[in-house]
């Protein structure tokens, strides 16, 4: 693989479940990113890792978690998903500041 | 709080016309500042970015226009075709956020879908 690969590409959810969005990326890259895209909205950080070891909470934490116990995966938990939590979610990824960004293609997830 | 506000949401040009996005941002902080483009069921994708220590950037038929005192910043596509029908995004980098790795968490604006009509 190269790049960024996400896993599942689309899934729908009962509320309350417990899910986790998978995102692994070959790159060696330090920095990895979660993100939620809603219309209208744009793309919010929900968590982030600046390298393996660390997290930190974006702007739209809140219901989320995520480890970065490697380089190359970043695994993103609902413990118990809501509705509001419908949404397409994108993983990326940066190897240094002022380079470029690259985004895996996204899951679309939908809680019912 | 939208630290980076971005318009229009929606933008209909006709093809070889100019396709103009804008965005304003709040913290004068912020040193770098990309534009992603984005296709429809695909990730956003790295278009041009721009430090603010220089007014404009050209890509090809792309350019990004930069105004440090009033905190704006464009997107501007010359000769737009029906490919370049997309979202874009407009974004602003924290260096507050860049931790031991020296990289940054990105803001993004709301984006603006662009349509052109051939």
């Amino acid at each position: 693989i190269a790049g960024i690969t996400q896993a599942p590409t689309s899934q729908i959810l009962a509320a309350g479940r417990r899910m986790t969005l998978r995102c692994t990326q070959d790159m060696r890259h330090n920095a990895m990113y979660w993100y939620r895209q809603d219309l209208g909205l744009g793309l919010r950080l929900i968590h982030y890792s600046n390298t393996a070891g660390t997290t930190g909470k974006g702007e739209v934490p809140d219901g989320y978690s995520v480890s970065r116990a490697n380089t190359d995966d970043f695994p993103l938990t609902l413990a118990s998903a809501v509705p509001s939590q419908t949404s397409v979610y994108f993983c990326a990824s940066i190897a240094s500041s002022y380079n470029e960004q690259f985004f895996g293609p996204g899951t679309r997830l939908t809680v019912l | 709080q939208q630290q980076v506000k971005q318009s229009p949401q929606s933008l209909i040009v006709q093809k070889g016309g100019i396709s103009i996005i804008n965005c304003a941002y709040e913290n004068t902080a912020f040193d770098y500042f990309p534009w992603y483009q984005q296709f429809p069921g695909k990730g956003p994708a790295l278009l041009i970015a721009i430090r603010p220590d220089v007014s404009e950037k050209k890509e090809g038929r792309f350019t990004i226009s930069f105004n440090k005192s009033a905190k704006q910043f464009s997107l501007h596509i010359m000769d737009s075709q029906p490919g370049d029908s997309a979202t874009y995004f407009c974004a602003a980098r924290d260096p507050r956020s860049r931790g031991s790795s020296n990289t940054g968490k990105l803001i993004f604006g709301q984006g603006t879908t662009l349509q052109v009509k051939p």
